[in-house]
């Protein structure tokens, strides 16, 4: 079973629509982070989310951006109007503490139209 | 964020030993040596990691330089599956507040000869 959950794992929207990205990471993790990845591109970092809260994010991470855990388990990610050029797969990882590795989820790949 | 160098391509024969190189010369004593890997179409995944001692895992070993300047990722028997990119990435100082992002950068096409 994949530690880190994404779903969906295809979502097409039109521009200047709403999405809402999912991430169900086991419920003991604290710390948070999402990334994305254009096609062909360097995967790219965006915001990390520790203890409820953001603690950095990118220039990427602009106000049309926002992310949240409702309910303590699901971790979104939600751009409040798309634009073409945030086409791109959108990858959620988890770290359990301090040290370690990261792990992450398979993705959701998020194509506008 | 300290800068790593990989070689963009690297091609090895299946069930041979393969010897990934990255080169972080700007690398502070608190940086720890990060790899992962991505397979098409997927995301990134964890590899191994360390800092100043070699490390092995079930899935690799990693080699770290005495002066810390350069690291060799080791797949000691590759197979068709371990064809991906390789991202050797430094990461720093571990602190409470979950800000230790990952930079990556273009990393190592590894391709499996059969």
């Amino acid at each position: 079973e994949p530690e880190v959950t994404q779903t969906p794992s295809h979502q097409v929207t039109q521009m200047g629509q709403e999405v809402i990205l999912r991430c169900v990471p086991i419920s003991n993790h604290l710390y948070f982070y999402w990334y994305r990845q254009i096609l062909g591109q360097k995967v790219e970092f965006l915001v990390s989310f520790y203890n409820n809260e953001i603690s950095e994010k990118s220039e990427i991470f602009d106000d049309q951006f926002s992310v949240e855990r409702p309910d303590g388990s699901n971790f979104t990610l939600k751009i409040r109007s798309t634009k073409l050029e945030d086409s791109a797969m959108y990858f959620c990882a988890r770290r359990l503490g301090p040290a370690g590795g990261y792990t992450f989820g398979s993705g959701t790949r998020l194509t506008v139209v | 964020d300290a800068k790593t160098t990989q070689p963009n391509s690297m091609e090895s024969n299946e069930e041979e030993p393969v010897h990934l190189p990255c080169n972080h010369s700007t690398i502070s004593g608190t940086d720890y040596i990060h790899w992962y890997r991505q397979l098409p179409s997927q995301g990134p995944e964890y590899v191994i990691h360390g800092l100043t001692s070699n490390v092995n895992n079930r899935m690799a070993s990693l080699a770290i330089a005495e002066d810390r300047k350069s690291s060799t990722l080791i797949l000691h028997r590759a197979t068709l599956r371990d064809a991906a990119v390789y991202y050797c990435i430094l990461r720093g100082r571990i602190s409470n507040f979950g800000n230790e992002k990952l930079t990556f950068g273009t990393g190592t096409r590894l391709t499996i000869i059969p």
